[in-house]
C-alpha cells in the first residue's frame, strides 16, 4: 500500500492564481480530509468527506473548494491564491467503523507558498 | 467545546532519559479518542499511540506510553530511554464523534530536543 499520496510536495503560486492540491489513498478509507498547518498551530481542519459525492466545511474553509468523485481522490481546490494561504497542507484518512479510536492516517504534505 | 492543549512549546531531554510531553484536552462527550503523531524535520506526521476514552489501560506502543488521567483530562506522552532520532514536533489530537465519523482537534505541538 501506498497509504496517502499528495502532489506536489512544493509550490509557488502568485496572488489570484488557481491551482489543484492531489490527494489520494488506496486503504479504501471512507472518510478524507484536508488540513493546513501554519506556525505556531496546531492542524485546523479545512472540508472533509465522509464518502463518494458527500464533502462539508471544516473550520477554515474559505478560498478553498473540494470534491470527490471517487474513494481513492480528494483534491483541493485554491480558486484565487492569497498570501494568507501560504501553508503546509495535509490531507488524512480513515475509515468510517463510528469507534473514537479510528486512526487518521496523513500523506506527506504540500508546502504552498504564495507571494 | 473540544479543545486539546499543549503548555509546553519546547522541551529538551537527554539521550537514554524518559520524557512526558504534557496534553490536556476539554469535551463533554463521553466516547472519544486520544492521539499523539509525531513530525519530524522532514515534515510528514506519523501516528504513534491512541487511547480510548473507554479504555481502562494506559496504552503502550514500544517506547511510547499514554498516560491516560480521565478525571484530571489529561493525555501525557511518555517516552522512554529517547534516542536522538525522537527530535521532533509532537502533537496531541483529540477526536470526537460526530454522527458516524470523528472530528479531530490538534493541539499546536511540543518540539523536542534529544540532546546526545
Amino acid at each position: 500500500n501506498a497509504g496517502v499520496t499528495q502532489t506536489p510536495k512544493f509550490q509557488v503560486l502568485k496572488t489570484g492564481q488557481s491551482m489543484t492540491l492531489q490527494c489520494a489513498q488506496d486503504m479504501n478509507h471512507e472518510y478524507m480530509s484536508w488540513y493546513r498547518q501554519d506556525p505556531g498551530m496546531g492542524l485546523r481542519l479545512i472540508h472533509y468527506s465522509v464518502g463518494a459525492g458527500i464533502t462539508d466545511q471544516g473550520e477554515v474553509p474559505n478560498g478553498y473548494n473540494v470534491s470527490r468523485s471517487t474513494t481513492e481522490d480528494f483534491p483541493l481546490r485554491l480558486l484565487s491564491a492569497a498570501p494568507s494561504q501560504t501553508s503546509v497542507y495535509f490531507c488524512a484518512s480513515s475509515f468510517l467503523s463510528g469507534r473514537a479510536t479510528d486512526t487518521q492516517y496523513f500523506g506527506p504534505g504540500t508546502r504552498l507558498t504564495v507571494l | 467545546a473540544q479543545k486539546i492543549t499543549q503548555t509546553q512549546p519546547g522541551m529538551f531531554v537527554q539521550e537514554k532519559e524518559a520524557v512526558t510531553l504534557d496534553c490536556t484536552y476539554d469535551t463533554s462527550d463521553p466516547s472519544y479518542g486520544l492521539f499523539w503523531y509525531k513530525q519530524p524535520s522532514s515534515g510528514e506526521m506519523i501516528f504513534l499511540i491512541y487511547q480510548g476514552s473507554y479504555d481502562q489501560q494506559n496504552a503502550t506502543e514500544g517506547r511510547y506510553s499514554l498516560n491516560f488521567q480521565k478525571a484530571r483530562k489529561s493525555a501525557n506522552l511518555v517516552i522512554s530511554a529517547s534516542q536522538l532520532g525522537d527530535s521532533a514536533m509532537y502533537f496531541c489530537a483529540m477526536s470526537s464523534p460526530i454522527y458516524n465519523f470523528n472530528k479531530f482537534y490538534f493541539g499546536s505541538g511540543t518540539k523536542l530536543n534529544v540532546k546526545p
